[in-house]
């Protein structure tokens, strides 16, 4: 069984302040895993996706995450909070090997203070 | 192009009645996944359909909840005899079949049971 767990349900930082979305995952077999944004009563959006190979990967709106293995971590960032990026995010876990399905995280509301 | 496209956006449905939802995936695209998000909650996964099949139904409730995927038209997830329980937002998503692993979202059927 795969699971992901999101550290914070709640973020708030500054406006170009360092953001930091916490994305922890369980999985018996080597995982696929994402990043999904949501705005307001809106479906979700792919950030990014890390599939196989590089493990840093970069995605829109000046996002990426890395991920680390040993630590069983795909935590997102951005450099510079914007106004925009103001939305709930959410990390899910997939993998090759047996069902197709995204098991998805309880999400974490960033919040951008100007 | 036009994305995946839910409707109805919003459903208001009293206990007892019947609701049904309906999902048109992105042109070219013959794997749809239906997820349900209860308020506060992450989404989570219902049933998983290639075009007249179910291929995973793990995630569907044993009663009242079904699927399908006919050869001609949208997909439809049909809720008989809804409860309050049921009031959550359903999410369709769609993958091509040779890149399952990127699926793209729809905007939601907003569900509320008087």
């Amino acid at each position: 069984a795969q699971s992901v767990t999101q550290l914070g349900s709640h973020v708030s930082v500054s406006e170009g302040a360092l953001v930091l979305l916490r994305c922890n995952y369980s999985s018996s077999v080597p995982p696929y895993l994402f990043w999904y944004v949501q705005y307001p009563n809106q479906g979700l959006q792919l950030l990014l996706k890390y599939t196989t190979g590089a493990t840093l990967v970069k995605g829109i709106n000046g996002f990426e995450a890395e991920f680390k293995k040993s630590e069983t971590s795909f935590h997102l960032t951005k450099p510079s909070a914007h106004m925009s990026d103001a939305a709930e995010y959410f990390c899910a876990v997939s993998s090759v090997q047996g069902a197709q399905k995204l098991v998805f995280g309880q999400g974490t509301r960033l919040t951008i203070n100007p | 192009n036009a994305g995946v496209m839910q409707n109805p956006r919003h459903l208001v449905r009293r206990r007892g009645q019947e609701a049904r939802l309906r999902c048109s995936p992105v042109k070219g695209h013959s794997h749809v996944y239906w997820y349900r998000q209860l308020p506060e909650e992450g989404l989570k996964f219902m049933v998983y359909l290639q075009k007249e099949n179910i291929i995973d139904e793990s995630g569907m409730p044993k009663e009242r909840f079904s699927a399908e995927f006919p050869k001609e038209g949208p997909s439809i997830l049909r809720i008989q005899q809804v409860v309050r329980g049921d009031s959550a937002a359903y999410f369709c998503a769609s993958s091509p079949p040779t890149l399952w692993n990127e699926q793209f979202f729809g905007p939601g059927t907003r569900l509320t049971v008087l």
